[in-house]
C-alpha cells in the first residue's frame, strides 16, 4: 500500500525563488529518502534522513523530518531551470525494514520558469 | 564506485510476445536488488526483490517473474505480454537495510 503523499502534486516557481515539498507517511519509520526524476530518465537519489535526524543538508537542498507528525519536507533554494523535474520521497515498505524494498508517493512535479 | 546497467532501454513489443529485461550491478557484492514499475504520471510500485542468488519474493500478483542467476545480475520476464504490462521499468540496488537504494536508468516498454 502507498505510503508517501508528496504535496503539492504540481508547483510552478520563477527561477531564483525557492521551492517547498511535502511530504506525509503513515506508519512509523526508520528512515525517508527524496529522489528526483527528470522526464523519462530513472530516478537519482538526493538525500537520506534518518528516523532520529530532524534536518539534513546537501548544497542547496534542505530536508526536514517531523516523526511525530509523520511528515518531512525538501527545500529548494536559489531554484534552477535544471532543477525543473518530478520528486519523490520514499519509505521503507515495511516499517521494520529489512531487504524488501521502497514504496513512494505519487510526486510533486517541479517546474522552474526561466 | 558501484554503477547500475539496465537495458534495454527502450522497447516495443506486441501483446503475446515473451520478455527478458535484464539489470546488472557492478562495484558491489551480494547487493539487495529490485524491480519497480512506474505508470505514466504515478509513483513506483515494487514488484519483485531479491537479498541473494536464486532467492526472489513478489510484491504483486502479476504477469511477470523474476530470477537473479549471478549475484549481480537481475532478470525480469514474462512468457506472454499483456497491454497493462505497459510502463517504465526500473532496476535497484542496496547494500542492506536501511541504506540508500540507487536505480537504474529504466527500460520503457510498451506493449501494442
Amino acid at each position: 500500500s502507498q505510503q508517501g503523499e508528496e504535496d503539492p502534486q504540481a508547483l510552478s516557481i520563477q527561477e531564483g525563488e525557492n521551492a517547498t515539498m511535502n511530504c506525509s507517511y503513515k506508519t512509523s519509520i526508520n528512515n525517508l529518502q527524496w529522489y528526483r526524476q527528470n522526464s523519462g530518465r530513472g530516478l537519482v537519489h538526493l538525500i537520506l534522513i534518518r528516523s532520529n535526524e530532524r534536518e539534513k543538508h546537501s548544497g542547496r537542498l534542505r530536508v526536514t523530518l517531523d516523526t511525530s507528525k509523520k511528515s518531512s519536507s525538501l527545500l529548494i533554494t536559489a531554484s534552477r531551470a535544471a532543477d525543473t523535474a518530478s520528486y519523490f520521497c520514499a519509505t521503507d515498505l515495511r516499517s521494520g525494514g529489512g531487504a524488501d524494498g521502497l514504496t513512494f508517493g505519487k510526486g510533486t512535479h517541479l517546474i522552474i520558469q526561466p | 564506485s558501484q554503477t547500475i546497467h539496465q537495458w534495454p532501454a527502450t522497447l516495443v513489443q506486441p501483446v503475446g510476445s515473451p520478455l527478458s529485461l535484464e539489470c546488472t550491478v557492478e562495484g558491489t557484492s551480494n547487493p539487495n536488488l529490485y524491480w519497480y514499475r512506474q505508470a505514466a504520471g504515478r509513483g513506483l510500485q515494487l514488484l519483485f526483490y531479491s537479498v541473494g542468488i536464486g532467492q526472489i519474493s513478489s510484491e504483486v500478483p502479476q504477469n511477470l517473474s523474476a530470477s537473479r542467476p549471478q549475484d549481480r545480475q537481475f532478470i525480469l520476464s514474462s512468457k506472454k505480454l499483456l497491454l497493462s504490462d505497459s510502463g517504465f521499468y526500473l532496476c535497484a540496488w542496496r547494500a542492506g537495510v536501511g541504506e540508500t537504494q540507487y536505480f537504474g536508468p529504466g527500460t520503457r516498454l510498451l506493449v501494442l
